[in-house]
């Protein structure tokens, strides 16, 4: 079957470092997306990774293992804001959008 | 970027009643909308692909009676939920892809439905 896992919640102080971890199993795959979710709203896009490698955006980083089936996010000087849940996508071989459950971060002051 | 607008943003009704939602690509032609219902603190489920000018494709679960969807434009799709019951209530998201085949998807701003 398919299956992607990633952190239910984790916690973090503002003006630090974190990072969200994504483990993927699918049939093919065809590039990942990380998105983020405030209570109540819509997910809006952050990244999207299909070759390995590291691929910064500003305060927001992500980073691909295909061999590994292996991303993660990492967010920098986090701020309140940031505090919302992180959604890991995959993109099958039918580019069928496979999601994981979300990682609900808490930043603290 | 693309945007998807959903109406309507938050409805509340009675139960046995049905509720029309409406997903609408503004600026780009969508083929292809996606339905997503969110239930509070979960992620996202897949309820079905709704494809322009064919019947949709549900996902397993997922009753094609209960839930109706149309996409009779390459601009519009709808779901309606029929007779709705308060196990129905949930955040429902659109979404349609962009015009590469592994691009990101654009998502309407969801509607929060409350069934009493």
């Amino acid at each position: 079957g398919q299956n992607i896992d990633q952190p239910t919640e984790m916690t973090a102080t503002e003006g630090a470092i974190v990072q969200i971890n994504c483990t993927y199993q699918t049939s093919g795959f065809n590039g990942l997306f990380w998105y983020q979710q405030h209570a109540g709203e819509a997910p809006t896009f952050l990244s999207y990774n299909v070759l390995d490698g590291l691929e910064e955006k500003g305060r927001f980083s992500s980073f691909l293992s295909r061999s590994k089936g292996y991303s993660y996010l990492l967010l920098k000087e986090l701020q309140m804001k940031d505090s919302a849940s992180y959604l890991c996508a995959v993109t099958d071989s039918n580019y069928q959008l496979i999601w994981g459950a979300g990682t609900k971060l808490i930043i603290k002051p | 970027g693309a945007v998807v607008s959903q109406h309507p943003s938050r409805v509340i009704c009675k139960s046995g009643t049905s509720v029309k939602i409406e997903c609408r690509s503004l600026d780009f032609q969508a083929t292809t909308m996606f339905w997503y219902r969110q239930f509070p603190k979960q992620s996202l489920m897949l309820m079905a692909t709704s494809n322009e000018g064919s019947k949709a494709t549900y996902e397993q679960g997922v009753e094609k009676d209960k839930f109706l969807i149309n996409h009779a434009s390459l601009t519009l799709s709808t779901l309606t939920v029929t007779s709705a019951h308060p196990e129905d209530s949930s955040f429902y998201i659109c979404s349609a892809p962009g015009l590469a085949e592994a691009s990101e998807q654009f998502f309407g701003p969801g509607t929060r439905l409350t069934v009493l």
